[in-house]
């Protein structure tokens, strides 16, 4: 079945800095990848996705890139702020299934 | 998105019993999903609940231990039964909404067992 690898597992930035996380997946099958943020005491929030038929995506400060090829994906912060101090998850799935990376505890020192 | 409300939202429990987590989406969906996210850790799928059949359980999850209803498109209900305290965990309800495979969680389930 899938796996899925993320790393890494904390990260420390500047304000201001970049970010940046990244997967790897196993089944070359998946088609779909999600990234999650969840902070203390809340339910993981979706803040971007991507579909195997495109390569990078952008939303304001956050971006992702896939390469199928290589089947690893990134997310991108830049411009970081202590709000993004959170847990992010990455995911990939195939149908509806979505396994997830372990995990990645970001802090954004003021 | 979805509006995907969860009850209980916290609930510590004795070792032993069981209890019902119930789970309303404010629209109707195919698919449902049971979470868990043990302290820590990552999210790992529980089941798939499809309304008129069974649950679809992902291995190392039975039936027996986490029975689920989906007795219509808009509610599901998971079980933890016979609870220790490693079930401790937040248990998430998630749905399948908008374009392609989009996935939403509820606001989740922290259930503590002493």
């Amino acid at each position: 079945g899938e796996n899925v690898e993320q790393h890494p597992s904390t990260l420390s930035v500047q304000e201001g800095d970049s970010a940046v996380i990244k997967c790897t997946y196993s089944d070359s099958a998946s088609n779909y990848f999600p990234w999650y943020k969840q902070e203390l005491g809340k339910r993981p929030q979706l803040i971007i996705d991507i579909r195997s038929n495109v390569g990078e995506k952008k939303d304001q400060r956050i971006a992702v890139t896939l390469n199928k090829t290589a089947k690893h994906f990134s997310l991108h912060i830049t411009e970081t702020q202590p709000e993004d101090s959170a847990v992010y998850f990455c995911a990939a799935s195939t149908s509806y299934k979505l396994i997830f990376g372990s995990g990645t505890r970001l802090l954004v020192r003021p | 998105s979805a509006v995907i409300s969860q009850k209980p939202s916290r609930d510590i429990c004795q070792r032993g019993t069981s209890l019902t987590i119930q789970c309303q989406v404010d629209s109707q969906v195919t698919m449902m999903f049971w979470y868990r996210q043990q302290p820590g850790q990552s999210l790992t799928l529980i089941a798939t609940a499809n309304q008129g059949s069974e649950a679809t359980y992902e291995s190392g999850f039975v039936i027996d231990k986490f029975p689920i209803s989906r007795p219509n498109l808009t509610f599901s209900t998971l079980t933890v039964s016979n609870m220790s305290p490693e079930d401790s965990s937040i248990y998430l309800c998630s749905v399948e909404k908008g374009s392609g495979n989009t996935i939403y969680f509820g606001e989740g389930s922290w259930l503590t067992v002493v």
